[in-house]
């Protein structure tokens, strides 16, 4: 069974732009995390998305959205790039099974300049 | 707001010892605790997942214990391997679906 699958992997832009990520979760998974990891302010939460609604938010400016498709494939999309949103960007996805047991994708490592 | 602190931040051991990383937890109000690693670059691999109701658990080399009470848990590492080097992270989750609070890990450096 494929793992999550983070496209992509690493992607340069400049300040002002606007980007957006894809996650495709494992197989059977309806639950899509993302969150945000620098060396100053470690992993943080950004959202998680269930059956192509957002249920849980965590305390990112509104130039993080995101959205789930039917498929459960998800995108993330940072507009208006600051140098401050250099991160690695890692999604998970989860089975429900147990509360918070996610697995994680290898991320998407953005720089901006 | 859970606050989740993990000691030592960094730790370089030689290769064969026994060593012990530490997480803490502010609210003791959660429903499991897990324990990741990470290589430079890459994504979180699942080590360990400890429910709420359990106190430990175990695979392979490596035995995680929780105390909900006092908001503390352990990763134990037997015999540490120069494949152990890695960052660990624990991770908390509280009542809010699928939201990890993370610690700010701990760099762990194996010496052949």
């Amino acid at each position: 069974k494929a793992g999550v699958t983070q496209t992509p992997r690493y992607l340069i832009k400049t300040r002002g732009q606007q980007v957006t990520l894809s996650c495709s979760p494992i197989s059977g998974h309806r639950s899509v995390s993302w969150y945000q990891q620098t060396p100053g302010q470690g992993l943080q939460f950004l959202f998680e998305y269930f059956s192509e609604t957002q249920r849980n938010k965590g305390n990112f400016p509104g130039r993080f959205s995101g959205r789930q498709f039917s498929n459960s494939r998800s995108e993330m999309n940072v507009s208006t790039l600051e140098l401050g949103d250099s991160a690695l960007y890692l999604c998970a996805s989860s089975l429900e099974r147990i509360p918070g047991e996610l697995f994680f994708g290898e991320g998407s490592r953005l720089t901006v300049l | 707001k859970q606050e989740v602190t993990q000691i030592p931040a960094a730790l370089s051991v030689p290769e064969g010892e026994n060593l012990v990383l530490n997480c803490s937890f502010t609210d003791s109000a959660i429903y499991n605790l897990q324990w990741f690693r990470q290589d430079p670059g890459k994504g979180l691999t699942s080590l360990l997942l400890i429910q709420s109701s359990q106190r430990e658990q175990t695979s392979g080399r490596l035995n995680a214990s929780l105390d909900k009470s006092s908001g503390r848990s352990t990763l134990y590492i037997a015999a540490s391997q120069p494949g152990d080097s890695a960052t660990y992270l624990c991770a908390v989750v509280g009542n809010a679906g699928n939201m990890l609070t993370f610690g700010g890990g701990t760099r762990l450096m194996v010496k052949p």
